[in-house]
């Protein structure tokens, strides 16, 4: 079936520098996410992006994040400086449509910032 | 705000058994209501969803859900499990008009002993 890939599955990084995590969503999907879950914590919406724009982002969405799809490339989350807090795993997804759609999410990214 | 509320965080069952998880949500508009499975160290996989018509979905692998207006639930029922079936599952809402996160409960840790 459709697969939302993610790259790396591991990431090990000091605190106060930067890092980009790659998602490549669903090939024709048109709506992008990112979840964050720290270990045995449920999952909790990050952000939402559509046409190159953020349409939605939580409180957990901090200044030092921030998302974009250069040329229908990766979907990214960058974070710059790394804080001990983001240390949690990242999961990406994507969905064709909005609403009554099926979201298909990637194997995630467990980031440790150290 | 929706919330949504998964009880037990742990229910054990054996092979062949049947089990029921339950899922409880708050929210005053019209939303889609889904539960995703979780095994350890992957992504969500999607399993079903309910927007309107018949309460009961079907899903997959033997999985259906039921949802009841007046008790605000939408629990998730598999007449006979298999030892694969342990994981984590995971119930979401999300909004049918305006925002369009998922908004994940607490999770599910399902086990079943062979």
């Amino acid at each position: 079936g459709p697969k939302v890939l993610q790259i790396p599955s591991h990431q090990i990084i000091d605190m106060g520098q930067m890092v980009t995590l790659n998602c490549d969503p669903v090939s024709n999907h048109l709506y992008f996410y990112w979840y964050k879950q720290i270990l045995g914590q449920q999952m909790e919406f990050l952000v939402n992006f559509y046409n190159g724009k953020v349409m939605e982002k939580s409180k957990l969405f901090k200044d030092q994040f921030s998302v974009e799809r250069p040329d229908g490339s990766y979907f990214t989350l960058k974070i710059q400086p790394t804080a001990l807090e983001d240390s949690a795993v990242y999961f990406c997804a994507s969905s064709a449509d909005r609403g009554n759609t099926e979201v298909f999410f990637g194997k995630g990214t467990r980031l440790t910032v150290v | 705000t929706q919330t949504v509320s998964q009880s037990d965080a742990h229910v054990t069952v054996f092979e062949g058994d049947s089990v029921e998880l339950r899922c409880n949500y708050s929210y005053g508009g019209s939303i889609y209501l889904s539960w995703y499975i979780q095994h350890h160290g992957r992504g969500l996989q999607f399993l079903l969803k309910y927007y309107s018509g018949n309460p009961v979905v079907q899903g997959v692998n033997g999985f259906e859900a039921e949802f009841s207006k007046s008790d605000s639930s939408f629990h998730l029922r598999k007449a006979s499990v298999h030892w694969s079936d342990s994981a984590v599952y995971f119930c979401a809402v999300s909004a049918s008009s305006g925002s369009w996160q998922l908004i994940f409960g607490s999770g599910t840790q399902l086990t079943v002993m062979p």
